[in-house]
């Protein structure tokens, strides 16, 4: 049974940056591909970009293409992402979700002064 | 981008009765391929989306037959049989034919 487990609710100040993780089990690592979501309070939901765990290859949405960086973890089937240069806009909750089914909990980010 | 357009945005259901929800894409889905990569979650009150079709009409694991999908193109449709009380919350349509990945604004169903 796929799990992902997301890092805890993170408040941030403008300018700073935010690494989230996302431990994964119940399917092969290697093989798979982690997207990450976000969504603002009663809004949709908004791709940032995936990263394909077994090469390392990214793949970013234009609008976050300077500010945001995936990365893995083999040895611990964790996946990474860190977005920098915050804004208040960027206040979300922020989900992974393995390609296939499969999605974290969340982690809520809040930026705040 | 590719722009999804859902209607209704809000649907209201009766236990029992069927529901249909509509995603239209500003461009054709249709990858040189041959797939149609267009997905639709649930996400209930709280929770996180959930995987319910991929590819137009594959249903995800566990989801039951009372959800099904269909559509080519820009037009695709995800059809409730029998909604339950279990089905409330807000469905989005995604498309990963291109990037970015694009969503649907949401439909929330209520009973």
């Amino acid at each position: 049974q796929r799990q992902l487990v997301q890092s805890g609710p993170e408040v941030k100040k403008p300018g700073t940056s935010v690494k989230v993780s996302c431990k994964t089990s119940g399917f092969t690592f290697s093989s798979s591909t982690i997207q990450w979501v976000r969504q603002a309070r009663g809004q949709s939901l908004e791709w940032i970009g995936w990263i394909v765990l077994g090469s390392g290859n990214t793949k970013y949405a234009q609008r976050f293409q300077e500010r945001v960086s995936f990365t893995r973890d083999m040895s611990t089937t964790t996946a990474y992402m860190e977005l920098s240069s915050l804004r208040f806009e960027d206040t979300a909750v922020y989900y992974c979700a393995a390609d296939g089914g499969g999605w974290g909990q969340g982690t809520p980010v809040t930026v705040s002064s | 981008d590719i722009v999804m357009t859902q209607s209704p945005l809000s649907l209201p259901v009766i236990p029992g009765e069927s529901a249909s929800i509509s995603c239209r894409s500003s461009q054709s889905l249709l990858h040189r391929n041959g797939n149609h990569y267009l997905d639709w979650y649930l996400q209930r009150p709280g929770q996180s989306p959930q995987l319910l079709i991929s590819l137009g009409s594959y249903r995800a694991s566990g989801v039951p037959d009372r959800f099904s999908g269909s559509g080519s193109g820009t037009d695709f449709t995800l059809k409730i049989s029998r909604v339950e009380a279990d089905d409330v919350g807000v469905y989005y349509c995604m498309q990963a034919t291109q990037t970015p990945h694009t969503f649907g604004q949401g439909t929330r169903v209520e009973i």
